[in-house]
């Protein structure tokens, strides 16, 4: 089974500010790599992912994040935050193929923008 | 308006009380999914289904049944829930083809409480 790490439970963080939520995976052969969002009393909301091609994947409200297979890593940034970002963010992966339809998350990042 | 739609929102019932969670989606989505979500573990997928009268394990399909008799429904059922599948229980559909799979639209959630 594929492992999904978020180094950060929580990342607080005023607005305007930078942040970089963390998010390792275990496996080395090919995987896809998602960021889902979840505004409080809501479903999952696909933020962006990383199927093939170039490492730096842009998605929804400004995110983005880098794939780094050398070092298993999928962080997601944002150069400024807003107070309409707090939420819990999860990191996902998936290997496909057989597999295709598994989707493994992370146990999320609450990121909470004070103003 | 697209959606998909979880019935009931809330329940509380007592253990080994049968009981089903009704999911349906009106965007003619071959995949959906089912996932539970408990503080600090984040998303785990519970049974998934790629297309009618399919189904298959997720990570803890234990203790739960699916079944996908049409395309639009995909209910889940505790034959005898007990009080560690309290939890909070998503369902997601999404088209199959290629990778559209991860393209997940998620339902509101069911807040279920078995005492």
């Amino acid at each position: 089974a594929q492992s999904v790490t978020q180094l950060d439970s929580q990342v607080p963080v005023f607005e305007e500010a930078p942040v970089e939520l963390r998010c390792n995976y275990s496996s080395s052969v090919s995987v896809y790599l998602f960021w889902y969002v979840q505004y409080p009393n809501q479903g999952l909301q696909l933020l962006l992912k990383y199927l093939s091609g170039s490492t730096l994947v842009k998605g929804i409200n400004g995110f983005e994040a880098e794939f780094n297979k050398s070092q298993t890593s999928f962080h997601l940034r944002k150069p400024s935050v807003h107070i309409s970002d707090t939420a819990e963010y999860f990191c996902a992966v998936s290997r496909g193929g057989s597999t295709l339809g598994r989707l493994y998350f992370g146990r999320g990042t609450q990121l909470t923008v004070w103003p | 308006e697209a959606q998909v739609t979880q019935n009931p929102r809330y329940l509380i019932t007592v253990t080994g009380k049968k009981l089903t969670v009704t999911c349906s989606q009106n965007m003619n989505h071959e995949y959906m999914s089912w996932y539970r979500q408990d503080p600090g573990l984040g998303l785990r997928q519970i049974y998934y289904s790629m297309n009618v009268e399919v189904t298959d394990k997720g990570d803890v399909p234990e203790g739960y049944k699916v079944s996908r008799k049409e395309k639009r429904n995909f209910p889940l059922i505790l034959e005898s829930p007990s009080p560690n599948q309290t939890s909070l229980y998503f369902c997601a559909s999404s088209l199959s083809g290629d990778l559209a799979i991860y393209e997940q639209y998620f339902g509101p959630g069911t807040r279920l409480t078995v005492t």
